[in-house]
């Protein structure tokens, strides 16, 4: 059974740092691209990032870019999302989601949908 | 950004009776190479993630009841759910996957009348 576990949320101040962990079960961690995606309260989906099945290719929605580095520790079958210089507007709900596919990027992006998600973890940004 | 645009933002639907969602895309999500539509479809019941429906528009994920199916090409797709059920209550959602920033539409919240 899949299984994805996010930790690491909570309440932070504007420009302040959060770092997110997923940690992932029941599937071949390292065939699968993997994925950030948030929303806020009461609000719609967001795609935030995304990470190769082996790490070496990152993509990045261009509210976070520069802001956010995803990773992914292959022996410890996790992921994680580091938040710098955190905004109010960064206040959602964070999930982590796997892509079933091994590929779906190229060059110019990533081209993904997900198959699994996480329970989520809440990322409050305020004073 | 492509962006996605469901109608309506939500509906009312009798038990037993069929809801039909709609979702169009700016642009168009057909790839002509492989004759593939990168349009998946999610369900969001309150308080869970979202849960995968359709990818492809119309391939239905492993255990999704058959009363729910998936349709269209190019700019406009349609999810319907045939007979409503009582746990069908969600927030559904069209993401497009064609190009990058994979986009989301504004979901569409079902109800029952």
């Amino acid at each position: 059974e899949v299984q994805l576990l996010e930790s690491g949320g909570g309440l932070v101040q504007p420009g302040g740092s959060l770092r997110l962990s997923c940690a992932a079960s029941g599937f071949a961690f390292s065939s699968s691209a993997m994925n950030w995606v948030r929303q806020a309260p009461g609000k719609g989906l967001e795609w935030v990032s995304a990470i190769s099945g082996s790490g070496g290719s990152t993509f990045y929605a261009d509210s976070v870019k520069g802001r956010f580095t995803i990773s992914r520790d292959t022996s410890k079958n996790t992921l994680y999302l580091q938040m710098n210089s955190l905004r109010a507007e960064d206040t959602a709900m964070y999930y982590c989601a796997k892509d079933p596919r091994s590929g779906g990027y190229d060059s110019r992006g990533y081209y993904g949908y997900f198959d699994y998600w996480g329970q989520g973890t809440l990322v409050t940004v305020s004073s | 950004d492509i962006v996605m645009t469901q109608s309506p933002d939500s509906l009312a639907v009798s038990l037993g009776e069929r809801a039909t969602i709609n979702c169009r895309s700016s642009q168009s999500v057909l790839y002509s190479s492989n004759n593939k539509n990168y349009l998946a479809w999610y369900q969001q019941k309150p308080g869970q993630p979202p849960k995968l429906l359709f990818y492809w528009a119309s391939t239905r994920e492993s255990g999704v009841p058959d009363r729910f199916s998936g349709s269209g090409s190019g700019t406009d797709f349609t999810l319907t759910i045939s007979r409503l059920q009582a746990e069908d209550v969600a927030v559904y959602y069209c993401q497009q996957y064609y190009a990058t920033p994979g986009t989301f539409g504004q979901g569409t919240r079902v109800e029952i009348k």
